[in-house]
């Protein structure tokens, strides 16, 4: 749903650099939900986050990986000291509620690719 | 382990034919089951459902739940090359876990 930007569309990073990507839900929405998609596979599930709380990050890799939603501003999940395994597509998604009462609406989704 | 099993992985067909997609699931905490079409980018919503046995429609598409034998079908009719995509089914999972469980996708390719 174009509602939901997430910037970069395209990032590309050496290994051992830093990838930030961001996300800005649609407008009234204060859920966000981070998933990662490798090559040919589903979308994983990494971290809930409402504003200012992280809810569920169960789906996170305990280093290097980091997520955080401001009171003002997108959110932002951050991933340091990229490795190649890294490369993957990133989608957020957004909504009003939780899951339980509506669907959420994806971004385009932020390919990044290590090199 | 909560899992989502999608069959079969990857389908051709010939524009015109009728398709079923199959999804089944493995929870802890069923709350719904939702279809997203993915083409090379956002995932987009197709149907959600709570409910055993109501047909879910639209348009060519229609999608159903049995929520006893824990499987999901999508029906694409007569379709169109503009159907290739991959097809993903997501269980939410209710209860403290506000989260989707994606399947691994079908790959659909409708040739003309």
């Amino acid at each position: 749903n174009a509602g939901v930007m997430q910037n970069p569309r395209h990032l590309v990073r050496r290994r051992g650099q830093e990838a930030r990507l961001r996300c800005s839900p649609m407008k009234g929405h204060s859920h966000v939900y981070w998933y990662r998609q490798l090559p040919e596979e589903g979308l994983k599930f990494m971290v809930y986050l409402q504003k200012e709380n992280i809810i569920d990050e169960s789906g996170m890799p305990k280093e290097r990986f980091s997520a955080e939603f401001p009171k003002e501003g997108p959110s932002i999940l951050r991933i340091q000291q990229v490795v190649r395994g890294d490369s993957a597509a990133y989608f957020c998604a957004s909504s009003p509620r939780t899951w339980l009462d509506t669907e959420a609406f994806f971004g385009q989704g932020t390919r990044l690719t290590v090199v | 382990e909560d899992k989502v099993v999608q069959s079969p992985l990857s389908l051709v067909v010939h524009e015109g034919d009728t398709v079923t997609l199959n999804c089944s699931y493995e929870v802890t905490n069923f709350r719904s089951l939702l279809w997203y079409k993915q083409e090379k980018k956002a995932p987009t919503f197709l149907f959600m459902l709570t409910s055993s046995g109501i047909e879910k429609k639209s348009g060519r598409l229609s999608s159903i739940l049995d929520k006893k034998e824990l499987f999901s079908i999508l029906n694409i009719t007569a379709t169109q090359t503009g159907d290739s995509a991959v097809y993903l089914c997501a269980v939410a999972l209710g209860g403290g876990a506000q989260k989707l469980v994606f399947g691994q996708g079908t790959r659909l390719t409708i040739n003309p």
